[in-house]
């Protein structure tokens, strides 16, 4: 079964600086897709970026990039130049072709002014 | 643009009682699911269709049944609610995304959840 890690319940930042965001995850696959979700307090569940497992080449959206490495099975989410509009929890998730999608515990990040 | 809409958006239940989460989507998906998320523990998955009429468990499935009624509902039944069934309920939907000539899976677009409390 697939597992995801994250090891950090939670973080803060202050406003326009940058944070990183870690997940693990663990599976025999070679080809899967990896998401971060966030979810403000309005409770709705936002998709924040994805990476094709296949691809090389690190996701980028705006201020937010990650850094798959995949031989690590690690996915890290960085948020740069931080806004207050970010203080969320944010979940990362792993999902085979097909089939479910399994969620790490979140992190809860909070952005200072 | 609707979405995924799932109601009710709240609701408290007595144990033993037995209530029916509804769920639909307009986006023409194939694939619907049914999470929880309870403190701590992210999001888990209760149950999923992959398409129109088949179902299949998830992590946590014991305690519930679903119905994917057709392409677009699919629901999440609560036959006898105990106070471990306190939680948040989401309801999602995915479908697939071109790229190219191929055809990628998509992310799941989830619903605003529905708090469920079970005293």
């Amino acid at each position: 079964a697939q597992t995801v890690t994250q090891s950090q319940p939670e973080m803060s930042v202050q406003e326009a600086e940058t944070v990183t965001l870690s997940c693990t995850y663990d599976t025999s696959e070679n080809n899967y897709y990896l998401f971060w979700y966030k979810q403000p307090p309005s409770r709705q569940m936002i998709l924040v970026i994805r990476q094709e497992a296949y691809k090389q080449q690190n996701a980028t959206e705006n201020r937010f990039s990650v850094n798959f490495q995949k031989a690590a099975k690690s996915f890290s989410l960085k948020i740069s130049d931080s806004q207050l509009g970010d203080t969320a929890m944010y979940f990362c998730a792993f999902m085979l072709n097909n089939n479910d999608m399994r969620f790490g515990a979140g992190t809860r990040l909070t952005v200072k002014p | 643009n609707a979405g995924v809409t799932q109601t009710p958006k709240f609701q408290v239940l007595k144990t033993g009682q037995s209530m029916t989460l509804q769920c639909a989507q307009d986006m023409n998906h194939n694939s619907m699911y049914w999470y929880r998320q309870d403190p701590g523990m992210g999001l888990r998955l209760i149950y999923y269709s992959a398409s129109e009429g088949t179902t299949d468990k998830g992590e946590v499935p014991n305690g519930y049944n679903v119905s994917r009624l057709n392409k677009r509902e699919f629901s999440l039944r609560l036959e006898s609610a105990a106070p471990s069934q306190t939680s948040v309920y989401f309801c999602a939907s995915r479908g697939r995304v071109r790229v190219g000539s191929i055809y990628n899976t998509g992310e799941l677009f989830f619903g605003e959840g529905s708090r469920l409390t079970v005293l």
